[in-house]
């Protein structure tokens, strides 16, 4: 079956870079393209960005242009959200998610990790 | 960027209740509409893609409905679980793009 699971929690001070990992299992990994959404406290969702773990393209919302970078290992199946520059409003859940079917097109997120909080406080 | 617009942004049911969502983009996308359910603390749970394709395993008493700019989101009986926040997201273009969310609340 399939499962992402994600790294821990983080506290991190402003200024500062966050990297949460998400590792795949049941399937294989360069089929499917993964996302990555966040969920600041009490909001709605946001989406971030895209990365094929085949070939490693990636798309980022312009909103996070030159902060994040979206990388995979295909070794140990792990696709990797780093952000920098960390301010108070980066405070959120961070969810990968993997979509249903291997369309490069697809955004129907049918698998999601369990989500890591990023907490950032001086 | 594709906007979608949920209403209401809440709502008060009670167990067997009819529930409708919905959900309006800024721009036509077809039947590219998901929509999702997320409990306290969990992640968001796929329920439908396409408009109308409820997915495996999701029961029966969930439907939807809508094309171009006008979506819908209907719960025909309300159960115990059905207490949620529910999103709509488009899948037409990049970004994919998220609805505020519809709290659905115990009357």
């Amino acid at each position: 079956q399939v499962q992402l699971v994600q790294s821990g929690a983080e506290v991190k001070k402003p200024g500062a870079s966050v990297r949460v990992s998400c590792k795949a299992s049941g399937y294989t990994f360069t089929t499917y393209y993964f996302h990555w959404v966040r969920q600041a406290p009490g909001q709605g969702l946001e989406w971030m960005g895209l990365i094929n773990p085949g070939g490693a393209a990636t798309t980022y919302a312009q909103k996070f242009q030159g902060r994040v970078t979206l990388t995979r290992d295909t070794s140990t199946s792990t696709v990797y959200l780093d952000l920098s520059s960390l301010t108070s409003e980066d405070t959120a859940v961070y969810y990968c998610a993997r979509v249903a079917s291997s369309s490069s097109v697809d955004k129907d997120f049918e698998y999601w990790g369990q989500g890591t909080l990023v907490t950032v406080s001086s | 960027d594709i906007q979608m617009t949920q209403s209401p942004s809440s709502l008060s049911a009670s167990v067997g209740d009819r529930v409708t969502i919905n959900c309006r983009a800024s721009q036509s996308i077809s039947i590219n509409v998901n929509w999702y359910q997320q409990k306290p603390g969990k992640a968001p749970k796929l329920l439908i893609i396409l408009a109308s394709n409820l997915r495996s395993g999701v029961p029966s008493r969930f439907s939807g409905s809508g094309s171009g700019t006008d979506f819908t989101l209907t719960i025909s009986s309300l159960q115990p679980e059905d207490f949620a926040t529910y999103y709509c997201q488009q899948s037409y273009s990049t970004p994919p793009t998220f609805g505020q969310g519809t709290k659905v609340e115990m009357k």
